[in-house]
């Protein structure tokens, strides 16, 4: 089992659409969930992180952490085709490794 | 404030050359590490540094060396180039320090290389 796994898409919403990202984990001594997004031949960049569970927002954007079921969340709300880029779930136990998804592809439509 | 430097954007090598990947960063970060992304296997930690003098291996360092002398660069030495070393290299820092907490990292743009 791999300790992170991510959807890469690609998916394709319209503009204005509720955008639902998701990863699931495996290793239970994660404390850190980070959201990065990477947009085409640039290099990533954090988008907002989470200490262990709960949700946390910043404008349209929504990270859900449910430790439980080992599953992280990033909603975008009233997606704009600015939107449109690589979204990385990463993870970290505190310590100097982060490890990340494989990315998922959104493509916004105007 | 230039953040974190990476030269060349793009190099093509033949089996068996060597070459360096450069990395700067100019935040007086401690922490600097490289990664490699491929397609469907996300980014992968190759070497990383907690400080000048310091470094170890990430998760998959075979075929490269890195070196830390200086604060603000960290090199990627690939020694004996192959095929499966065709990827994006991204370099990152954080600050590091005693307590990581999330070691927020910011990412230079990347250098392609492909090898043939």
């Amino acid at each position: 089992q791999k300790e992170v796994e991510q959807d890469p898409g690609p998916l394709s919403v319209p503009e204005g659409a509720i955008v639902s990202l998701n990863c699931t984990y495996s290793n239970s001594a994660f404390q850190y969930f980070m959201w990065y997004r990477q947009y085409s031949r640039k290099g990533p960049e954090l988008l907002m992180y989470t200490y262990s569970s709960g949700n946390k927002e910043d404008g349209r954007f929504t990270a859900q952490v449910d430790k439980s079921s080992k599953y992280i969340s990033l909603f975008i709300r009233d997606s704009q085709p600015s939107d449109s880029a690589t979204y990385l779930c990463a993870f970290n136990t505190g310590g100097f490794k982060t490890i990340f998804g494989a990315g998922t592809r959104l493509f916004v439509k105007a | 404030n230039a953040g974190v430097t990476q030269t060349p954007k793009f190099q093509v090598l033949k089996t068996g050359q060597s070459m360096t990947l450069q990395c700067a960063q100019d935040m007086n970060h401690e922490y600097m590490s490289w990664y490699r992304q491929d397609p469907g296997m996300g980014l992968r930690l190759i070497h990383y540094s907690v400080g000048a003098g310091i470094t170890d291996q990430g998760e998959v360092p075979n075929g490269y060396n890195v070196s830390r002398s200086t604060t603000e660069d960290f090199p990627l030495r690939l020694l004996s180039a192959a095929p499966s070393q065709t990827s994006v290299y991204f370099c990152a820092s954080s600050p590091g320090g005693a307590s990581s907490g999330a070691n927020v990292l910011t990412f230079g743009a990347g250098s392609r290389l492909t090898v043939l």
